[in-house]
């Protein structure tokens, strides 16, 4: 399996900007999660899906972020506009089935912010 | 609102060394997840823990886990270099909201 596949990897774009990080999971994977990692503030969720459907998006910081799962191999996170202190690493990860399953993370988009 | 506190934050130790890191929280789980990250990558999932007096083993690495102290360890035996990297642990809130710890930056000196 190719694992959790995150794009772009690196960006780096003005404030101002909007931002869209993309996501596919794992294929049969039900549970899609978006985590941001700071310094500051450690790895926190953002939001979570369950079969495409928005479960707990308490963790999204400000309106400027939506995050969408059109379909069960696609989630996106979007930032509108962007701000230097959005900048961080964004994980999205993916699992299946109920909780105590191993939940596998991509390889991070690393957002720069200037 | 769970917490979740890792001990030490900065570990440096030198090879054939053994160690343990301490994961503490603060609420309810019988649900426990150690994770590895190595700079500028992803998190690597080392163990699930899914009940009281959970152990598992791999490798040079174990982990336990004590529901009612609310506590989880990560023992290093006879450490090697490559074992470097900052280890997590992560309590799931339920329907696998993890919390993550700070985070363990273990660095293994020749």
């Amino acid at each position: 399996d190719a694992g959790v596949i995150q794009s772009p990897r690196h960006e780096v774009t003005e404030m101002g900007q909007e931002v869209t990080l993309r996501c596919k999971p794992i294929s049969g994977h039900d549970y899609l999660f978006w985590y941001r990692q700071t310094m500051m503030r450690g790895l926190e969720l953002l939001i979570y899906f369950n079969n495409n459907v928005p479960i707990d998006d308490s963790g999204m910081p400000e309106d400027r972020f939506s995050a969408k799962m059109p379909n069960a191999s696609f989630s996106t996170l979007k930032i509108q506009p962007s701000e230097p202190r959005d900048s961080a690493v964004y994980f999205c990860a993916s699992s299946w089935g109920a909780s105590g399953n191993t939940i596998y993370f991509g390889e991070g988009s690393w957002l720069t912010v200037v | 609102e769970l917490k979740v506190e890792q001990n030490p934050l900065f570990l440096s130790m030198q090879e054939g060394k053994n160690y343990t890191i301490y994961c503490n929280y603060s609420t309810t789980s019988d649900r426990l997840y150690w994770y590895r990250q190595d700079p500028g990558k992803s998190l690597e999932s080392l163990f699930v823990l899914l009940s009281n007096g959970a152990v598992k083993q791999e490798g040079r690495l174990m982990a336990s886990l004590d529901t009612k102290a609310r506590l989880s360890t990560l023992h290093i035996t006879a450490a090697v270099h490559d074992l470097s990297a900052t280890y997590f642990c992560a309590v799931d809130q339920g329907a696998q909201k993890l919390v993550f710890g700070q985070g363990t930056r273990l660095t293994i000196n020749p």
